[in-house]
């Protein structure tokens, strides 16, 4: 079975700053993994995804990921904090397959950034 | 495109009513999802369906039935509300299957009393 675990329910960065947000999975087979961005009382909105392609990956709005195997990480990362990036960020896996119809979320974690 | 929608926005139900939350697609996804998401526990599938007519238990199926008629309508039902149901549930869809990503609605805040 799939799992993801996001440390750090809660992450403050200051505006300007380095934003690092951890995802680790587990999967019995090469996954596809998935960072989505959810802003207050909204939907969630895909950032960006790997599927088996270059396993650093770029997304939206200057954040990018790194699917690192031996490590089973796929940390998001944006090198300079913007107020505009507070939100909550969900980790998410597929192993593909009759599975692939299925998305396993991380518990989720909330970003905020001080002025 | 107005993309997922989701009808309604906001419901409040006394335990043991029933109701029926639509979800409708206009970009002519083939897969569709409910998902319901918890404080602390991320989003959880509740059941899913990969076209019109079929549909297939997710993570958390009971006290939840759904239907498919419709390409593009995803209908999700509860029979008899309970409490544990209090939640915020999202729909999403998907070209074919998660490799796409998905695609999600604004979601339903439901409380149950």
């Amino acid at each position: 079975a799939q799992s993801v675990t996001q440390l750090g329910s809660h992450v403050s960065v200051s505006e300007g700053a380095l934003v690092l947000l951890r995802c680790n999975y587990s999967s019995s087979v090469p996954p596809y993994l998935f960072w989505y961005v959810q802003y207050p009382n909204q939907g969630l909105q895909l950032l960006l995804k790997y599927t088996s392609a270059a396993t650093l990956v770029k997304g939206i709005n200057g954040f990018e990921a790194e699917f690192k195997k031996s490590e089973t990480s796929f940390h998001l990362t944006k090198p300079s904090a913007h107020m505009s990036d507070a939100a909550e960020y969900f980790c998410a896996v597929s192993e593909g397959g009759n599975a692939g119809n299925m998305l396993t979320f991380g518990g989720g974690t909330r970003l905020m950034v001080k002025p | 495109n107005a993309g997922v929608t989701q009808t309604p926005k906001f419901r409040v139900l006394k335990t043991g009513q029933s109701m029926t939350l639509l979800c409708a697609q206009d970009m002519n996804h083939e897969y569709m999802y409910w998902y319901r998401q918890d404080p602390g526990m991320g989003l959880r599938l509740i059941h899913y369906s990969v076209g019109e007519g079929t549909t297939a238990k997710g993570e958390v199926p009971d006290g939840y039935n759904v239907s498919r008629l419709k390409k593009q309508n995803f209908l999700l039902g509860l029979e008899s509300a309970a409490p544990s149901q209090t939640s915020v549930y999202f729909c999403a869809s998907s070209y074919s299957g998660t490799r796409w990503g998905q695609f999600f609605g604004p979601g339903t805040r439901l409380t149950v009393l």
